[in-house]
């Protein structure tokens, strides 16, 4: 069965205080992982896709990096507005035939202190 | 925001009346998807369509039935709520081209079965 696992929890950090998130996946292969940004009361917004092991995707301050095993979501210089849960999703090889469904973790709170 | 709108945007029902949740699209897409969201569970795919009159079910289907008369609008049904539903729905449609493609997240709705 797919897994999606997303450390920390949740993490706060001081405005221009650069971190990063975590997701860590199981999945007989992969076919996409995405990055999705959530404010609170809304739905998810997407972020970046990355298909394969070594691609890098960057948007303003944030940068997702993939491995075999694991994808990273950079944050440099975090600003406030950057303070949001941060969803990380994964599509398995072979899903295709059956809605290219996404298996999502849990998410990361981010707080970003002024 | 993929111009999707879901309707209610809130509503709180009771034990054992049936709730029907619509999602609307904009742009003919033909995938579209229905979520909840729940803590500690992150979202999980209740049910999907390929296309009009075309669905199938997701991981957490039981209780739910969906259908698609027209390719804008996706119903989700609950034929007699239950607590364990009081939740919040996403839909979601897929968008993209080739072997590419992300799935992107109407408003939500938020339900309260009391």
């Amino acid at each position: 069965e797919d897994q999606v696992t997303q450390s920390p929890e949740a993490l706060r950090l001081q405005e221009g205080e650069s971190s990063s998130l975590n997701c860590s996946y199981t999945v007989s292969g992969l076919r996409g992982l995405f990055w999705y940004r959530q404010d609170p009361g809304k739905g998810p917004e997407f972020l970046f896709t990355l298909y394969s092991a070594g691609e890098e995707k960057e948007k303003e301050r944030l940068k997702a990096t993939l491995t075999k095993k694991e994808s990273f979501l950079h944050i440099t210089a975090p600003k406030p507005e950057d303070s949001a849960t941060y969803l990380c999703a994964v599509q398995e090889i072979g899903t295709e035939t059956s809605g290219s469904r996404l298996t999502f973790g849990e998410g990361t709170q981010l707080t970003v202190n002024p | 925001d993929a111009g999707i709108t879901q309707s209610p945007r809130h509503k709180v029902t009771e034990t054992g009346t049936p709730v029907t949740l619509r999602c609307h699209q904009t742009e003919n897409h033909r995938y579209m998807y229905w979520y909840r969201q729940d803590p500690g569970h992150g979202l999980r795919l209740i049910h999907y369509s390929y296309g009009v009159k075309d669905t199938d079910k997701g991981e957490v289907s039981d209780g739910y039935s969906v259908s698609r008369s027209k390719t804008e609008d996706f119903l989700l049904t609950l034929e007699s709520a239950t607590s364990s539903q009081t939740s919040v729905y996403f839909c979601a449609i897929r968008a993209g081209q080739g072997a590419r493609y992300e799935q992107y997240f109407g408003p939500g709705t938020r339900l309260t079965v009391t």
